[in-house]
């Protein structure tokens, strides 16, 4: 069955350093998210990814993040200069289309010091 | 916006017991509502959907939700728990419109032998 994966599994960084994120969504999906849980929290929307442009996004997206589909099965997810609440666990999703189910990742624990 | 309330952080059932899991959303107007879970060290899993088809939904697992519009209720049920429905599960809601998921703050759940 097809699955959406990510890489890395965790990451530890230093405050102040980029990170970025991979995902490799289902491959005939057309839509793609990123969501964030920090530890012992909600499971947070963050951006949503369609025909090339960002359709959606959180307050939480701010200019520190960005996103960007590099190719035709890569997503990414960049933090320009991580803090430290940016530690929590990242979920990429993707889904077919409109209506359609999220189907998600399992996830990059990211933890920033 | 909408928002999700999930009752009870932790629910410890034995095993064979009735599972119960509260979901609550605020709208006047029915969205989509999904239950996930989320099994240790893993992303999350589609349990059901309800997309205004039918009231009841069964999902995998034996698992169901019922859709109560009077209650803006949509808990999640399973006879009898199993051990290997330990996990956390997280009640969803998107509206028509967004493509944002908006999570509750999720439940876990427990099964004693």
């Amino acid at each position: 069955e097809p699955e959406v994966t990510q890489t890395p599994s965790h990451q530890v960084t230093q405050m102040g350093q980029e990170v970025i994120l991979r995902c490799v969504p289902i491959s005939n999906h057309l839509y793609f998210y990123w969501y964030r849980q920090i530890l012992g929290q909600k499971v947070e929307f963050l951006v949503s990814f369609y025909n090339n442009e960002i359709s959606e996004k959180s307050e939480i997206f701010d200019d520190q993040f960005s996103v960007e589909r590099p190719d035709g099965s890569n997503f990414t997810l960049k933090i320009r200069s991580t803090k430290l609440e940016d530690s929590a666990m990242y979920f990429c999703a993707s889904k077919l289309g409109q209506g359609e189910t999220q189907y998600f990742g399992p996830g990059t624990r990211l933890l920033v010091l | 916006a909408q928002s999700v309330t999930q009752l009870g952080s932790h629910v410890s059932v034995s095993e064979g017991a009735l599972v119960l899991l509260r979901c609550n959303y605020s709208s006047s107007v029915p969205p989509y509502l999904f239950w996930y879970v989320q099994y240790p060290n893993q992303g999350l899993q589609l349990l059901l959907k309800y997309t205004s088809a039918a009231t009841l939904v069964k999902g995998i697992n034996g698992f169901e939700a019922e859709f109560k519009k009077s209650e803006t209720s949509f808990h999640l049920t399973k006879p009898s728990a199993h051990m290997s429905d330990a996990a956390e599960y997280f009640c969803a809601v998107r509206d028509t419109g967004r493509r944002a998921l908006t999570f509750g703050s999720g439940t876990r759940l427990q099964v004693q032998p």
